[in-house]
Order: C-alpha cells, then sequence, then structure tokens
C-alpha cells in the first residue's frame, strides 16, 4: 500500500525557536514535494525533492531527503508567525504523477 | 503568472443534485487533475487525465464521478448525484508532463468548496 506519513500532526511553537516536520513514506520513490497550505486557501509549492541527499533552503525553511530511509524533513530555524500553516509532504510514487498525501502539520506560532 | 483557475469557489447544494465543478488549467498544461480534501483532514487523489482520457484514478473515484475536457480551455468535474460525505474542498491541479530539471510539478487551483446539505 503507498502511504505517506507525517509527524507531528500538530505543533505549537514560540517565535525564534528551531524544529523538524517528518515525513516518512512507504514505497521506493525519487520525488518528495512539501506544500503550505493556508486557512481557506490553495496548497502553494515549497520544494521539490529529486535525489536521495538533496537539501533545498528557502528563507527559514529547509528540507532534505534521504530515499534510503524514505525519510524526508521540513525543518524550520528562528519560526516567525508568517510560517504559521499547514504543511504538506506528497510523493509521487511510480512516475504515474499521482501525488499521494501526508495528513499535514498544523504549526502555530505565537509571538 | 498562469495560475489554475476554479469556479464556483463555493458550491452548496442538495443531496441528490448533480453538480459540476469548473476548471481552467494552465494553458500549455497536457496533464489535469482533481484532489478533494474534506475539511480538516489531507488532501486525497481522485484522477488523472491526458490526452482526452483518465490516466489514473483512486478508490475514491467511483460510478458517481465523471471527468471530461468539454473544450480546449474548461476540465470539468461532475457529481452525479451528491451524498453529504462529498462534502469538501475540490482542488483542481495541471501540470505540462515534463521533466525539466527532473521536476513534474503539478499547480493548484484555488478549490471549489461543495458543501451538500
Amino acid at each position: 500500500e503507498l502511504k505517506v506519513e507525517q509527524n507531528p500532526l500538530f505543533l505549537s511553537m514560540q517565535e525564534g525557536k528551531n524544529y523538524t516536520i517528518y515525513c516518512n513514506y512507504s514505497t521506493t520513490s525519487d520525488r518528495l514535494y512539501w506544500y503550505r497550505q493556508d486557512p481557506g486557501k490553495s496548497l502553494e509549492s515549497l520544494f521539490v525533492l529529486l535525489s536521495n541527499g538533496a537539501v533545498k533552503q528557502e528563507g527559514r525553511l529547509m528540507a532534505s531527503l534521504d530515499t534510503k530511509a524514505r525519510l524526508s524533513t521540513l525543518h524550520i530555524t528562528a519560526a516567525v508567525h508568517d510560517l504559521s500553516a499547514t504543511y504538506f509532504c506528497a510523493v509521487d510514487f511510480d512516475s504515474n504523477y499521482q501525488l499521494i498525501w501526508g495528513a499535514g502539520t498544523k504549526l502555530i506560532i505565537k509571538p | 503568472e498562469p495560475e489554475v483557475t476554479q469556479t464556483p469557489s463555493h458550491q452548496v447544494t442538495q443531496m441528490g443534485q448533480e453538480v459540476i465543478l469548473r476548471c481552467v488549467p494552465i494553458s500549455n498544461h497536457l496533464y489535469f487533475y482533481w484532489y478533494r480534501q474534506i475539511l480538516g483532514q489531507k488532501v486525497e487523489f481522485l484522477v488523472s487525465f491526458y490526452n482526452n482520457e483518465i490516466s489514473e484514478k483512486s478508490e475514491i473515484f467511483d460510478d458517481q464521478f465523471s471527468v471530461e475536457r468539454p473544450d480546449g480551455s474548461n476540465f470539468t468535474l461532475k457529481i452525479r448525484s451528491t451524498k453529504l460525505e462529498d462534502s469538501a474542498m475540490y482542488f483542481c491541479a495541471s501540470s505540462d508532463g515534463s521533466w525539466q530539471g527532473g521536476v513534474h510539478e503539478q499547480y493548484f487551483g484555488p478549490g471549489t468548496r461543495l458543501t451538500v446539505t
């Protein structure tokens, strides 16, 4: 079964702190996506990770991919309130363009 | 910048009624998708469409659902006889299907919130 699991599902943190969101998936894939969703809004692409060891950074967010462990992480550095959102990872298995999604991590950053 | 658009933004319908959700994908894109997200839950794949036919569909996409590209610009999702559990946000996405730099990226529309009463 194709499964994508995220943890934690909910995270409340203070501004200025660091934290990591984890995304595990069940079967080999070389393509993993991170999306951001604000309440009531659409899905905004953050990162596409294509190969083992891939690391991408944008501002305070950094994503990495370990295909051997079937694990991706989204690391938040010195969080700010504007990063409050729900973050989803999604995996493209078997190149069939069908994205399988994690449950999402709702991130609340308190001033 | 080109974007995927969806109409309506919110649709309220009674159980048993038919609804059609409309999407205009990015103009040079060839692959089209529908996803749904029940409130507070994860995004679920429904169907992908290429070359005027369904490429993949999930278990959710049963006989109540159909998709169509009626002209060169629109991509529609029809639910024949809506049920309460069809209430969700429905996202359309499109892709050009290329693997530029190894990336095959789907671009999402703003969604249609469907409420079945």
